[in-house]
């Protein structure tokens, strides 16, 4: 099974400062026939289901706005908040459906310093 | 609009049997992947299982395999997760999400409970 790795388990930032979430695969996801890294983020907000923010490792899902950007390439990712809103504290985890079991990362929980 | 919204879960006691299942609407359920995740309480989310369009392919993950069954009834745009021996460390909230690739669309979500 392919691990997903984030880091950190918790971050702090302050209100209009930007937030970096890392996550790591254990090998590669790089789908060669799109020629993308089959990786997505997701928002979970206190008793709410998921909601997706980014697939294909950098394109946003449909009005997610654009504070919201994901990077990388090889096996390293990165989700970034440009500008952190109140609305943001959430759980984010990264999530690789590349192969089967299509597995998640742990989660970061983004707090307001 | 897509909506997903599954059925009610449940308190269940240790090698007991559940089925959970979920209705769709607002997109051709036939041509979807569909996919159960799991989130146990305070912990992160969890892939479970998914299913082809047409029900042909189906895969597990490794800790249900053998015990959970996903199904679907296209004709009633329905999605379902037979679990059967179930565990304690079954206990989560279980969620059914659109596939395209990447999981757009969820259900609020329902919750089972394994306990004696």
């Amino acid at each position: 099974d392919i691990v997903m790795t984030q880091s950190p388990d918790s971050l702090a930032v302050s209100l209009g400062e930007r937030a970096t979430i890392n996550c790591k695969s254990s090998q590669s996801i790089f789908r060669s026939s799109y020629n993308k890294y089959s990786l997505a983020w997701y928002q979970q907000k206190p008793g709410q289901s998921p909601k997706l923010l980014i697939y294909w490792a950098s394109t946003r899902a449909s009005g997610v706005p654009d504070r919201f950007s994901g990077g990388g390439s090889g096996t390293d990712f990165t989700l970034t908040i440009s500008s952190l809103q109140a609305e943001d504290v959430a759980v984010y985890s990264c999530h690789q459906y590349y192969s089967p079991p299509y597995t998640f990362g742990q989660g970061t929980k983004l707090e307001i310093k | 609009e897509v909506q997903l919204l599954e059925s009610a879960g449940g308190l269940v006691q240790p090698g007991g049997s559940l089925r959970l299942s979920c209705a769709t609407s607002g997109f051709t359920f036939s041509d979807s992947w569909m996919t159960w995740v799991r989130q146990a309480p305070g912990m992160g989310l969890e892939w479970v299982a998914n299913i082809q369009g047409d029900g042909s392919a189906k895969t597990y993950a490794g800790s249900v395999e053998g015990r959970f069954t996903i199904s679907r009834d296209n004709a009633k745009n329905s999605l379902y997760l037979q679990m059967n021996s179930l565990r304690v460390e079954d206990t989560a909230v279980y969620y059914c999400a659109r596939s395209a690739w990447a999981l757009d669309s969820w259900g609020q979500g329902t919750l089972v409970t394994v306990s004696s």
